[in-house]
């Protein structure tokens, strides 16, 4: 068990609709990260926040966003779902040192299914 | 932008020792070099992380050459329990974007 927790496990819905995927980081992670994964794309970096603020965004795609609350939860949200957003959505945590190595901690995953 | 290439798959025996190497182009000069395990419907697990020349933990050993424009991460006597995917990560310093390589899936055969 790595600490990090991810609702829903499992999330069915239709294209066309929106869904929200609910991170909560390690107790005393400040960065939280959101990554998708599947057969074709592989794991993809979709963005970070570190302390409520954006840090970095990898390929994330306009009809998604992300956001980290004061309690350094964090929510990824999905809209206009098409077949091809159908994966597993990852969300991980870390301290972050400033200049220094970071080791990320992944949560079970949520896996998305688009029909 | 980092861009980093693995292997897709490696075959090995219990006992034996893997060498995965993962290359890694324009890494930046402060990125560090991650790898991950990842097992079926779980999330990816760290293994070892390092900046330069040889890191050493009680799983795994990371080497790193001078250029740093590749890592080698090995297994020493691997088990049944090692099959699983590994993948390599780096950091793109100028833009912050994580990028993974697209994973090796190391087969261990009794």
């Amino acid at each position: 068990d790595s600490g990090v927790t991810q609702t829903p496990k499992h999330l069915i819905t239709a294209t066309g609709q929106r869904v929200t995927l609910r991170c909560s980081p390690r107790s005393g992670d400040l960065s939280v990260y959101w990554y998708q994964q599947s057969l074709d794309q592989g794991l993809q970096f979709l963005i970070q926040y570190y302390n409520g603020e954006e840090r970095a965004k990898g390929n994330i795609l306009e009809r998604f966003s992300a956001q980290q609350f004061p309690d350094l939860h964090s929510e990824l949200n999905l809209s206009s779902l098409e077949l091809g957003d159908s994966a597993l959505y990852f969300c991980a945590s870390s301290v972050v040192k400033a200049g220094g190595p970071d080791e990320q901690f992944f949560g079970p995953g949520t896996r998305l299914t688009v029909l | 932008l980092a861009k980093t290439t693995q292997p897709i798959s490696m075959d090995s025996y219990e006992g034996q020792e893997v060498n995965i190497t993962c290359s890694h182009n324009n890494i930046a000069t402060n990125d560090y070099i991650t790898w991950y395990q990842q097992f079926p419907s779980q999330g990816p697990r760290f293994i070892i992380q390092g900046y330069k020349t040889k890191v050493t933990n009680e799983v795994a050993s990371l080497f790193i050459p001078a250029d740093r424009k590749s890592s080698t991460l090995s297994l020493p006597r691997v088990s049944l329990s090692d099959t699983a995917v590994y993948y390599c990560l780096v950091g793109d310093g100028n833009t912050g974007k994580l990028i993974f390589g697209q994973g090796t899936t190391l087969q261990v055969k009794p």
